[in-house]
């Protein structure tokens, strides 16, 4: 079945490090693709999107690739900020229907001043 | 301002007791979710609605309920044939064709 598979956290970085969260996802179908970011005790945010192969998403310096060929949707940043600091979450749209949303476990990431 | 409004933000409750969580938005989404989160988890899908008077199961809808009589609301009721109901429920709407999911600030039920 579809599934999303990320880096398990903590992932801990010091300030102006470079970030990559893995992302791979399962191979069914053309799914649209998306990383969010929870701040602590709130929802979900869309940080960035792509909807097809070899579209790059970005947004606040963040960006991520679809790579069709292979399956992976890794996040980056070349500089962090102690505000990056959340839950990042790596998903896709369902196989079996474009209106669910299936997504991975979520990366803590944690920036040291 | 457009968005998603949970609430309450905060929910306790007896165990056997049904509870139902509030989601209402004005972005004029046809499509609704609800995904429930575990401490340390990713989000799973409970139920979710294409369109008024339609909705369907997702992975993990055993206890739980749903109505959908108006495009603007969508709550959920967590019954007592829920087995581990105590969670963090979020609740999200989408645009045609999944192109953006905007989610609620979440309510977080303690059932004791």
């Amino acid at each position: 079945g579809d599934s999303v598979t990320q880096m398990e956290g903590p992932v801990t970085l010091s300030e102006e490090a470079f970030l990559t969260i893995n992302c791979t996802y399962t191979a069914t179908g053309y799914p649209s693709l998306f990383w969010y970011v929870q701040y602590p005790g709130e929802g979900l945010q869309l940080l960035l999107k792509a909807t097809k192969a070899d579209d790059k998403g970005s947004n606040k310096g963040f960006e991520a690739t679809y790579r069709k060929e292979t399956t992976s949707f890794h996040l980056e940043k070349g500089s962090v900020q102690v505000s990056d600091s959340a839950v990042y979450f790596c998903a896709r749209t369902a196989y079996s229907s474009a209106s669910k949303i299936i997504f991975g476990s979520g990366t803590r990431l944690s920036i040291r001043p | 301002d457009g968005g998603i409004t949970q609430s309450p933000k905060y929910l306790f409750r007896k165990e056997g007791q049904n509870v139902t969580l509030s989601c209402e938005q004005n972005l004029n989404h046809d499509a609704m979710y609800w995904y429930r989160q575990d401490p340390g988890q990713g989000l799973r899908l409970i139920y979710y609605s294409q369109i008024v008077n339609d909705f369907q199961k997702g992975d993990i809808a055993e206890g739980y309920s749903v109505s959908r009589e108006k495009k603007e609301s969508f709550p959920l009721t967590v019954t007592s044939a829920q087995k581990n109901p105590t969670a963090f429920y979020l609740c999200a709407s989408s645009t045609p064709m999944n192109t953006e999911a905007f989610f609620g600030q979440g309510t977080r039920l303690t059932v004791v």
